[in-house]
């Protein structure tokens, strides 16, 4: 079974300050792999989609780089900002041969908190 | 507007009763999921469903029922059975062809009191 863990499970920085959140998961065999975001008492948004023959995806101040092989992603924020405080979760989705779709696993997510 | 709804926002049940959560979405996608958010323990999969009149279950199933009769409509009935409903529960749905990118409403706190 897929297992997707996350570290740090908690994370403060000041304000400005470039980070990286880390991923990693059990099988390589995945589709592709989702970073979302998540603000208290609301739903996921999605972030940024890597499929699984890319190397990295960007968008606006994050970029989020994939090594299959080695079972690992990573979330790079630049010049953080208070806005950015929110949970961020990492989901693989498995690659089932022959069913259309696979299933995502979730990690537990990263609590971050950007202070002024 | 493109999107996932759900409803209600909160939804309190008294023990023994049965609840429905309403999850609908007009982005024309087949696959539909429910979680289930507890704090401290992740997201969790109840059913999932890749195409009309068809669902699989999860990793915590038990205690919920669900249907799927339109592809714009995945309803979650919990039931008496579930011995502890109290969380949040969200809904989501994947695109297709190729990119199967997944996308959640704005989730239903449900209180058992």
């Amino acid at each position: 079974k897929q297992e997707v863990t996350q570290i740090p499970a908690a994370l403060s920085v000041p304000e400005g300050e470039n980070l990286v959140l880390n991923c990693s998961f059990t099988d390589s065999a995945i589709y592709n792999l989702q970073w979302f975001r998540q603000d208290p008492g609301k739903g996921l948004t999605s972030l940024l989609l890597i499929q699984s023959s890319q190397r990295e995806q960007t968008s606006g101040r994050l970029n989020a780089s994939l090594d299959k092989s080695s079972g690992r992603s990573t979330l790079y924020i630049a010049a953080s900002q208070p806005g950015d405080s929110a949970t961020y979760l990492c989901a693989v989705r498995s690659d089932d041969r022959g069913s259309t779709l696979g299933r995502l696993y979730f990690g537990r997510g990263t609590q971050l908190t950007v202070w002024p | 507007d493109g999107g996932i709804t759900q409803s209600p926002k909160y939804l309190f049940r008294k023990e023994g009763q049965n609840v429905t959560l309403s999850c609908e979405q007009n982005l024309n996608h087949d696959a539909m999921y429910w979680y289930r958010q507890d704090p401290g323990q992740g997201l969790r999969l109840i059913y999932y469903s890749q195409i009309v009149n068809d669902f699989q279950k999860g990793d915590i199933a038990e205690g919920y029922s669900v249907s799927r009769e339109k592809k714009e409509s995945f309803p979650l009935t919990v039931t008496s059975a579930q011995k502890n409903p109290t969380a949040f529960y969200l809904c989501a749905s994947s695109t297709g062809l190729g990119r199967y990118e997944q996308f959640f409403g704005p989730g239903t706190r449900l209180t058992v009191l």
